[in-house]
């Protein structure tokens, strides 16, 4: 168990709907990352928090928006959902957010888009 | 730009063989090394990490060194367990960007009694 939570475990939802993802990280972690995990994709990085505000930005759509509140705890909202959104969506976290620092990794959210 | 390539799986050895994964990769510097590994139907764990050239991660059995020179981030194991079977992340920090991880695709590893 890495001390990293996430709700929900599976997600089922139709296209062009709107879903938010939950997120809290370790005790004491500043740091959430936002992952997508597909079959054609790979593991991709989507955004990174530090301590409420974002950090840095990877391969995330302009559909996708995420937000990390004053109790650490994040949030990844995903809209107008296409059938390719289905994928595993991983939150990480890490104590600051340094160079070569460890992400802690949680279960993951499995959404499926119909 | 910064990637991450490891050999293709899925890679099927009985118990008590020698595991080889192996791992290159392209970035500018000196990256963060890491190796996550991922068990069926749960998150990533690191498995060990090596942040300078010439470093070795261990852990659990598993280790890997940093070659700078060749680029790469082999894991090895010299006797694996059924236990074992999973689906191995090799993976940099770039030092241009301390935020992000970038995986390679992952190598399904299956060990049989």
């Amino acid at each position: 168990d890495s001390g990293v939570t996430q709700t929900p475990k599976h997600l089922i939802t139709a296209t062009g709907q709107r879903v938010t993802l939950r997120c809290s990280p370790r005790s004491g972690d500043l740091s959430v990352y936002w992952y997508q995990q597909s079959l054609d994709q790979g593991l991709q990085f989507l955004i990174h928090y530090y301590n409420g505000e974002e950090r840095a930005k990877g391969n995330i759509l302009e559909r996708f928006s995420a937000q990390q509140f004053p109790d650490l705890h994040s949030e990844l909202n995903l809209s107008s959902l296409e059938l390719g959104d289905s994928a595993l969506y991983f939150c990480a976290s890490s104590v600051v957010g340094g160079r070569g620092e460890t992400q802690y990794f949680g279960p993951g959210t499995r959404l499926l888009v119909l | 730009g910064d990637s991450v390539t490891q050999m293709e799986g899925p890679v099927t050895l009985s118990e008590e063989a020698f595991l080889t994964i192996n791992c290159t990769y392209t970035a500018t510097g000196y990256p963060s090394l890491f190796w996550y590994v991922q068990y069926p139907g749960e998150g990533l764990q690191l498995l060990l990490k090596a942040t300078k050239a010439d470093d070795k991660g261990s852990n659990k059995g598993f280790e890997a060194t940093y070659r700078k020179e060749t680029t790469s981030f082999h894991l090895e194991k010299g006797s694996v367990q059924v236990s074992d079977s999973a689906v191995y992340f090799c993976a940099l920090s770039p030092p241009s960007s301390a935020s992000k991880i970038i995986f390679g695709s992952g190598t399904r590893l299956s060990i049989r009694p």
